[in-house]
């Protein structure tokens, strides 16, 4: 696609329920990021892909935070058993490259945990 | 610890005014710092690149500047527009990394 398109916009879910992000990059870029946006907070490095290498996951708050993606494609991300403090803004990015440089952003999914 | 310092935090300006966003970071070695402007609801969209060769760049209405030495960027909006109303991000890549450093942002509020 023309951008990196994620879904869904909004989700609210209630405390203790899983949800699972949807990210689609653009079209040929091997390299994807998710980021989390606090209210009032910079981007956390959540977790990267690139290519079919093992993905860099230090940036994963905790073990009821995963993400997958499959080749160069569509990338998951899933939060089990939400607690209030997951609420944010999640936004995936991708890049023609390794490295980072130059990567196109989502407009994001507001999760609201209630 | 690589950190990205932005101030002021929030600023309030007329349309039509100019105004100058601050970036200090501590980030080493240094690779690359870019601007992004983000919209409210949206991702962030990236507004200027800079190396360390280069010390001014300018996008229409923006210009940047980098002083490595110091380790400070500034972004400056001239006539400022209601559209401009965004948060301005700055960040910073660390060379052999592929994860860049965020600041928090400034948020700018352009009134009529």
């Amino acid at each position: 696609g023309a951008g990196v398109s994620q879904s869904p916009s909004n989700k609210v879910t209630e405390k203790g329920k899983d949800v699972e992000l949807r990210c689609d990059p653009i079209s040929g870029h091997t390299a994807l990021y998710w980021y989390r946006q606090r209210l009032g907070q910079g981007l956390e490095f959540l977790i990267y892909f690139q290519g079919n290498s093992a993905p860099d996951k230090s940036g994963l708050p905790s073990d009821r935070f995963s993400a997958e993606r499959t080749g160069e494609s569509v990338s998951t991300l899933t939060i089990q058993r939400t607690q209030q403090e997951d609420s944010a803004v999640y936004l995936c990015a991708s890049s023609l490259a390794a490295g980072g440089d130059g990567y196109t952003f989502g407009s994001g999914t507001r999760l609201t945990v209630v | 610890k690589n950190q990205v310092e932005q101030s002021p935090q929030s600023l309030i300006i007329l349309e039509g005014k100019n105004c100058t966003l601050q970036c200090n970071y501590t980030v080493s070695p240094f690779s690359n710092l870019r601007w992004y402007k983000q919209d409210t609801g949206r991702g962030p969209v990236s507004l200027t690149i800079m190396t360390f060769s280069e010390n001014t760049k300018s996008n229409g209405r923006y210009t940047a500047t980098l002083d490595a030495d110091t380790k400070q960027s500034s972004l400056h909006i001239t006539a400022s527009q209601l559209s401009d109303s965004a948060s301005y991000i700055c960040v910073v890549k660390e060379g052999g990394s592929y994860i860049p450093t965020f600041g928090r942002g400034t948020s700018l509020i352009v009134h009529p």
